[in-house]
């Protein structure tokens, strides 16, 4: 069981650039997040997914887009990079229900320069 | 606007002594509170979650005491040890949806 694994672990873009931060999980999990963290602000949910082909947004979904193809693929695109999108980021995946236990990937470091 | 306002920011406590970090949020439609621990490095792991019917869950050496009048929820570590040394995150789920919000989180040192 790899659990959740996000590729890559390290990215560095230029502004303008568009690129794919993959997350995978093989626990079976319907619910599927993306965060950002920055210094201060803690864990902030860019989307979200509670099953294959359904995604809606969180609190700072703009400059991002996800889809949900399958349940182990949540896939999140940034569509032209902004120094403003320099940050650490999260996926993570839960049964739903009533177990609401998020297992979290090791996360990408994203530069935008 | 912060969902979920955590203090402190940091925190430095002896071996042996008691942490406590404190959470506090308004949104009543919250329904499950949990706690992380991240490691630098790693992504955040569960540590302990409470829901609100409950005042007190402990597990171990961790325990969440929950004040639903006054939307307020705290960690207590107790006999911290260095192991215990990273960052602490509470969060906030919001009913019937799988949207967390999370505090700006808090650095525990434990000196040996």
């Amino acid at each position: 069981n790899a659990g959740v694994t996000q590729t890559p672990k390290f990215q560095v873009l230029k502004t303008g650039q568009s690129m794919t931060l993959q997350c995978a999980q093989d626990m079976n999990h319907e619910y599927m997040s993306w965060y950002r963290q920055d210094p201060g602000m803690g864990l902030r949910l860019i989307h979200y997914s509670v099953g294959a082909g359904i995604t809606d947004q969180g609190e700072v979904p703009n400059g991002y887009n996800v889809s949900r193809s399958t349940t182990e693929d949540f896939p999140l695109r940034l569509l032209s990079a902004a120094p403003s999108q320099t940050s650490v980021y999260f996926c993570a995946s839960s049964y739903g229900g009533s177990l609401l236990e998020q297992y979290f990937g090791p996360g990408t470091r994203l530069t935008v320069t | 606007q912060q969902q979920v306002k955590q203090s402190p920011q940091s925190l430095i406590v002896q071996k042996g002594g008691i942490s406590i970090i404190n959470c506090a949020y308004e949104n009543t439609a919250f329904d499950y509170f949990p706690w992380y621990q991240q490691f630098p490095g790693k992504g955040p792991a569960l540590l302990i979650a409470i829901r609100p019917d409950v005042s007190e869950k402990k597990e171990g050496r961790f325990t969440i005491s929950f004040n639903k009048s006054a939307k307020q929820f705290s960690l207590h570590i107790m006999d911290s040890q260095p192991g215990d040394s990273a960052t602490y995150f509470c969060a906030a789920r919001a009913a019937g949806f799988n949207k967390f919000y999370f505090g700006s989180g808090t650095k525990l040192n434990v000196k040996p």
